[in-house]
């Protein structure tokens, strides 16, 4: 099993759906999470951390289930530009922090 | 945020050369930063862990006699692709993590084409 498990898509939705994707991850000790997307031929770029707690940005909310190990990220109003990879991250920690990067969600916003 | 840069953005070179990429933290400093390559299509794959003052932790498959890494200070860290093959093109990432945050953050890639 992989250590970050995330469903490569792509996900194809119109303008203004609301899109959810998930990540899971295997190793339980694993401490800090994070949401990144990544446009076709660029570097990744940060979107949000994820708290226990849960968290939102704007059209952006992040949740973490550390009892069933997976996170998710939930797009509402969804925009042309949201169109790119999703990428999940997840940190755990082994003398320093090891960060671990699941394959990508690709997410296609058409008109 | 933060700002990383990295240097050069591309660069073509002939087989058997080497060649230098840097990686800066502008506005933080970064004990930790990383090294990813990225083939087309495909997702980022970790290279190594670069920590300041110390040696680089490579993963599992990763030459490090062929891929040098040098973390001289807590703003840069530098990957030389010695004598580069065809096999090696790809897109090069580093990122560097801050540490109050434990967040990573991505310099914009340095896509390298060996000849």
């Amino acid at each position: 099993r992989k250590e970050v498990e995330q469903d490569p898509g792509p996900f194809n939705v119109p303008e203004g759906a609301t899109v959810a994707f998930n990540c899971t991850y295997s190793n339980s000790a694993s401490q800090s999470f994070f949401w990144y997307r990544q446009d076709c031929r660029k570097e990744p770029k940060l979107l949000m951390s994820v708290y226990s707690s849960g968290n939102e940005d704007g059209r952006f909310t992040a949740q973490l289930n550390r009892a069933s190990q997976y996170i998710s990220l939930l797009i509402r109003d969804s925009k042309l530009s949201d169109s790119a990879t999703y990428l999940c991250v997840v940190n755990r920690m082994g003398g320093s922090y090891i960060p671990t990067f699941g394959r990508g969600t690709s997410l296609i916003v058409h008109p | 945020g933060a700002v990383v840069s990295q240097h050069p953005s591309w660069v073509i070179c002939k087989s058997g050369t080497s060649v230098k990429i840097e990686c800066r933290s502008l506005d933080f400093q970064a004990t930790t930063m990383f090294w990813y390559r990225q083939f087309p299509k495909q997702s980022l794959m970790l290279m190594a862990t670069s920590n300041e003052g110390s040696k680089a932790t490579y993963e599992q498959g990763v030459e490090k006699d062929k891929f040098l890494i040098n973390h001289a200070s807590l703003t840069l860290s530098t990957l030389t692709v010695t004598s580069a093959h065809p096999e090696d093109s790809s897109f090069y990432i580093c990122s560097a993590m801050r540490s109050d945050t434990d967040t990573q953050y991505f310099g914009p890639g340095t896509r390298l084409t060996v000849l």
